[in-house]
């Protein structure tokens, strides 16, 4: 049974670098993509950004300056950096894998299987 | 970026009502779609990937349709665990977006 945890620091100061890991245990790491999702307070998701297990990246353009992810398949684990936050990006952060098959003539996603248990980032002065 | 809306925003409905949510793209997506379940503290749930594959262990009243802009989200008949609220994401191109949600909660 896969799982996915995550963990990080859950109270930052405004301008701080947030950061989050999520670790995979229990099944393959290089056969899927994997993702960051967020959840402001009372409202919905947002999509913030995928890796390939090589490394590869696509990030919300809404984020795109400031977001990272990155991956460690020694450790088979992903991360996410979110540079100078501000009170807006407080919201529960999820970790997802990305289920990656072959359709007819090229690669499609069919759907984000397997999620964390999601960190709540609060940011406050 | 695609533009997903969905209706109703909520709704209320009793345990074995057939429930219909309804998710629209801003341009045609194919049948890159899934659907989510997310209850209250809780990460979502799939339900429903590729428009109309049910996800392993998802429940049969569970039925997912549509393909290019128009997608419907179907429960034949309501449990006491559905009451929850529903999310559409596109998964034909990046960014990935996600619907506004629907929450359906009891009548």
């Amino acid at each position: 049974q896969v799982q996915l945890q995550q963990w990080g620091a859950g109270l930052l100061k405004p301008s701080d670098t947030l950061s989050l890991t999520c670790a995979v245990y229990g099944g393959s790491f290089s056969g899927y993509y994997w993702s960051w999702i967020r959840q402001p307070p009372g409202k919905g998701l947002e999509w913030i950004g995928e890796i390939t297990h090589s490394g590869s990246t696509d990030y919300n353009p809404s984020l795109k300056s400031r977001v990272s992810i990155s991956v460690d398949t020694s450790k088979n684990q992903f991360s996410l950096k979110l540079s100078s936050v501000t009170a807006a990006d407080t919201a529960v952060y999820y970790c997802a894998r990305v289920v990656r098959m072959l359709g007819f003539l090229q690669w499609r996603t069919y759907g984000l299987d397997v999620w964390g248990q999601g960190t709540t980032v609060t940011v406050s002065s | 970026a695609i533009q997903m809306t969905q209706s109703p925003s909520s709704l209320s409905a009793s345990v074995g009502d057939r429930v219909t949510i309804t998710c629209r793209a801003s341009q045609g997506i194919r049948n890159d779609l899934g659907w989510y379940q997310q209850k209250p503290g809780k990460a979502p749930k799939l339900l429903i990937y590729a428009a109309s594959s049910l996800q392993s262990g998802v429940p049969s009243r569970f039925s997912g349709s549509g393909s290019g802009t128009d997608f419907t989200l179907t429960i034949s008949s309501l449990q006491p665990e559905d009451f929850a609220t529903y999310y559409c994401l596109q998964e034909y191109i990046y960014p990935r977006t996600f619907g506004p949600g629907t929450k359906v909660d009891i009548k």
